[in-house]
């Protein structure tokens, strides 16, 4: 049973460009979380969802930022025009309901 | 304040002590709670649940005083494996699941 996968591991944008994440939940998990690690900083809440739903996106930088979870395939963390500040690691965890949330390998970014 | 408070240590202690994190909330309607550990920037595991009538894995346990909106998480007979950062976590009924910012534990030989 895969545990939740996330992919690039490693990313490198320019500034200005696009960063497009990806997270697939564990086997039979409805719910996905992102979260963002700063450098020498603790883990932040960025945005709850459920499959086609946002539910809890008060985490989320009002602009650049979006997400979503389509019915079919991966969660997608979108950052826009990317700048050096958007340089961190960003984790995703899945659960079966809203309670214990496993974490996926995480994405660093790193914004030249 | 901040919602979830931990100190952030760090806590340098000896192969076989006992060490005790402290970790308080703000948030009364929060219902459920949970000990993660990280290591070295990977990502968080879990750790243990945190049960109000506390409860027990091994060398941890994990206490839950609902009335004082704290939560504890003791190690015994310490191990150098267990050096990584301590992050408690809360959650409330809609989902939301908030993290401290971690204790730091150093296990020296």
């Amino acid at each position: 049973n895969a545990g939740v996968m996330q992919n690039p591991r490693h990313l490198v944008r320019r500034r200005g460009q696009e960063a497009r994440l990806r997270c697939s939940p564990m086997k039979g998990h409805s719910h996905v979380y992102w979260y963002r690690q700063l450098p020498e900083e603790g883990l932040k809440f960025m945005v709850y969802l459920q499959k086609e739903n946002i539910i809890d996106e008060s985490g989320m930088p009002k602009e650049r930022f979006s997400a979503e979870f389509p019915k079919e395939g991966p969660s997608i963390l979108r950052i826009q025009q990317v700048v050096r500040g958007d340089s961190a690691a960003y984790f995703c965890a899945s659960s079966h309901s809203e309670d214990t949330q496993y974490f996926g390998p995480g994405t660093r970014l790193t914004v030249l | 304040r901040k919602e979830v408070e931990q100190d952030p240590g760090p806590f340098n202690v000896p192969e076989g002590a006992t060490v005790a994190f402290n970790c308080t909330y703000s948030n009364s309607a929060s219902q459920s709670f949970f000990w993660y550990r990280q290591d070295c920037r990977k990502e968080p595991k879990l750790l243990m649940s945190v049960y109000s009538s506390g409860n027990e894995d091994g060398r941890f346990t994990a206490q839950l005083n609902r009335a004082s909106q704290y939560i504890s998480l003791l190690i015994r007979d310490s191990k150098l494996s267990d050096s990584a950062t301590y992050l408690c976590v809360v959650n409330t009924n809609a989902g939301k699941s908030t993290f401290g910012d971690g204790t730091t534990l150093t296990v020296k030989p």
